[in-house]
């Protein structure tokens, strides 16, 4: 079964530094998302995006956090200046092939986030 | 806003206990309900959906219908296993946009 992949599984920066997390989505999906959750507590939306460009953000995603979609394959998360409370598991979902509504989430094994 | 209220954990139990773990969402409209499952140090797992009312999502002895009279989904199993053993998150999607709860830690003991 086709699953979405994310590198790496554990990223260590120091504050202040730029940090970019990647995302390879089930291929046919046309909707991309990213969440975060910390210390296993609730899961938060960032960040929806689709045709290539953002469909949906939350407050969290301010003018620290950018995504892009590089070519066919990548989604990528780059959170600028990093702080110690962007500690956190990254996690990376697709939706929607061609056809579907509501479809399910499909999510990664997430990137644990330390900032040190 | 739409929004997924889900029983406050952690929840114990002992293996082949019923489980049962509420949840009751707000929404405009009809969405689809699903309840995702994450086991220590992965991502969520989609465990079943429903998309209309009185549907029943099922998978691995994990049932729940979609009451749209209570607007709940609540989630169970007869017989649990302590490999159930994680943390179960309910969640509604109202098109493309998902709303997760909290989440539900469930540890089950032999």
């Amino acid at each position: 079964e086709p699953e979405v992949t994310q590198t790496p599984s554990h990223q260590v920066t120091q504050m202040g530094q730029e940090v970019i997390l990647r995302c390879v989505p089930i291929s046919n999906h046309l909707y991309f998302y990213w969440y975060r959750q910390i210390l296993g507590q609730k899961v938060e939306f960032l960040v929806s995006f689709y045709n290539n460009e953002i469909s949906e953000k939350s407050e969290i995603f301010d003018d620290q956090f950018s995504v892009e979609r590089p070519d066919g394959s990548n989604f990528t998360l780059k959170i600028r200046s990093t702080k110690l409370e962007d500690s956190a598991m990254y996690f990376c979902a697709s939706s929607g092939g061609r056809g579907s509504y509501n479809s399910p989430l499909h999510f990664g094994n997430g990137t644990r986030l330390t900032v040190t | 806003g739409n929004s997924v209220t889900q029983m406050e954990g952690p929840v114990t139990l002992s293996e082949e206990a019923f489980l049962t773990i509420n949840c009751t969402y707000t929404a405009t409209g009809y969405p689809s309900l699903f309840w995702y499952v994450q086991y220590p140090g992965e991502g969520l797992q989609l465990l079943l959906k429903a998309t209309k009312a009185d549907d029943k999502g099922s998978n691995k002895g994990f049932e729940a219908t979609y009451r749209k009279e209570t607007t709940s989904f609540h989630l169970e199993k007869g017989s649990v296993q302590v490999s159930d053993s994680a943390v179960y998150f309910c969640a509604l999607s109202d098109g493309q946009n998902f709303v997760f709860g909290p989440g539900t830690r469930l540890s089950v003991l032999p």
